[in-house]
């Protein structure tokens, strides 16, 4: 099975802030990565797919870049609503998708 | 647009079986576009992936689960369900549906439901 280790696990920031969250994948997964946002209480929200396509909607602070085993999705200035935890899920095995274990994004 | 509601028992006992459905509202699950999802998270932990199913193939769960679980769609009610039997207290979690896009080999969730919490207890 594809492992995904997101780092770090959390952190903390400011409003205004660059803040970039690494996942790294245990095998190559080429761009069959995407990453998601969940909020205390809801249901995690898409945010990226094919590694770096914006969702339709979601603000272009956020973007993703990477191939292969290393990824990063970066919010170039940190708004008051994106202090969630954030999720990357890679679907390289198609039959058998996997989640990071999330990084938690705080003041 | 596409909403997903999931329902079912909020308290299962041990050993029993862990039945819910999800209605499908705006879309439909005979969509040849779209596959359909079961992700669950237990309290204050992360995602896990359950299976997904395309409404005219067959399904597909994580390993660790696929001995006690089915996942099938119900087209004349645009509902996709899930059972899980045998459960522990590990299954006690929020289990969300959602609508899983193709996109070549990439696979992303792109429609959620707003999850249902299940707790495991006698």
């Amino acid at each position: 099975d594809i492992q995904l280790t997101q780092s770090p696990s959390s952190l903390s920031a400011s409003v205004g802030d660059r803040v970039t969250i690494t996942c790294r994948a245990s095998q190559s997964i080429s761009t069959y990565l995407s990453w998601y946002q969940q909020k205390p209480g809801k249901a995690p929200k898409l945010l990226i797919f094919a590694a770096s396509k914006l969702q339709s909607g979601v603000p272009s602070r956020f973007s993703g870049s990477g191939a292969g085993t290393d990824f990063t999705l970066t919010i170039s200035s940190l708004q008051p609503e994106d202090f969630a935890t954030y999720y990357c899920l890679q679907s390289f095995t198609s039959l058998v998708l996997s989640f990071g274990g999330g990084t938690k994004v705080e003041i | 647009q596409v909403q997903l509601q999931e329902s079912g028992p909020g308290l299962v006992k041990p050993s029993r079986t862990l039945s819910l459905t999800c209605t499908v509202s705006g879309g439909s699950v005979r969509s040849g576009a779209d596959y359909w999802s079961w992700i669950r998270q237990s309290p204050g932990k992360g995602l896990e992936w359950i299976g997904f199913i395309f409404h005219s193939g067959s399904p597909y769960y994580t390993p660790s689960l696929k001995s006690r679980l089915v996942i099938s769609v119900d087209t004349s009610n645009n509902q996709l369900s899930l059972r899980l039997n045998s459960v522990t207290a590990a299954d006690t979690a929020i289990y969300y549906c959602a609508r899983m896009k193709r996109e070549g080999g990439n696979y992303y969730f792109d429609v959620w439901g707003q999850g249902i919490l299940v707790t495991v207890s006698s």
